[in-house]
């Protein structure tokens, strides 16, 4: 199953909303995660179960969607958000990632 | 508190072997499955296969089949993965992580292969 990100890259500003898009090549349920990696270190995850909030992860981020469209939002962009973000299928193997989205600061 | 530790980073040549562990605590290892992903450098993340601690059982990306092999100890809640006939496109950092139910939580530090001649 093929995970397509959009954008790959996105210039924001603190305070800004960020959305970012993950599209499966076919459905995969709720069977979606989003992983958040700084660099130089291991990612982390933030959402499971397409929408379920990992414990200790901030409120401001939220995931929604089912099937094979799926959104990470950040409703506030903070200044320790800056980091690429990488969704990923536990539906079928091979388990596959999406491609990435670099956020950057504007 | 729920860690994986993963061996250091390694320098090895085309056509050998490497051997990485990851160490788990704070949990019941055989619990729960371990997955391994690499990353190359400036690149995204690549599944690579999992091995159920309880018995063994492993399942491997189709990519890495016939040079991958997952073990684990269950004595000292280890588990290694060792790919053979290692090639330059191998360079890359090594990641362990645990499955739960829908997610991967938490990963390992990471190990840096280098395959160099």
């Amino acid at each position: 199953i093929q995970l397509t990100q959009s954008p790959s890259f996105l210039s924001a500003s603190v305070a800004d909303r960020v959305t970012i898009t993950c599209r499966a090549s076919q459905g995969i349920s709720s069977y979606l995660a989003w992983y958040q990696q700084k660099p130089g270190k291991a990612p982390k995850l933030l959402i499971y179960s397409a929408s379920t909030l990992q414990s200790g992860v901030p409120s401001r981020f939220s995931g929604s969607g089912s099937g094979t469209e799926f959104t990470l939002t950040i409703s506030s962009l903070q200044p320790e958000d800056f980091a690429t973000y990488y969704c990923q299928q536990l539906n079928t193997y091979p388990l596959t990632f999406g491609g990435g989205t670099k956020v950057e600061i504007k | 508190q729920v860690q994986l530790v993963q061996s250091g980073a390694e320098v090895t040549k085309p056509g050998a072997s490497v051997k990485v562990s990851c160490k788990a605590s704070g949990y019941t290892f055989t619990n729960y499955y371990i997955h391994w992903v690499r990353q190359a450098p400036g690149q995204g993340l690549e599944w690579m296969g999992i091995i159920d601690p309880s018995g063994g059982s492993t399942t491997y990306a189709q990519k890495f089949q016939g040079r991958v092999t997952m073990t684990r100890d269950t004595s000292t809640s280890t588990v290694y993965m060792e790919l053979s006939s290692l090639r330059s496109e191998d360079t890359a950092v090594y990641y362990c992580a645990r499955g739960a139910t829908s997610r991967f939580d938490p990963w390992g530090q990471g190990t840096l292969v280098t395959v160099s001649s």
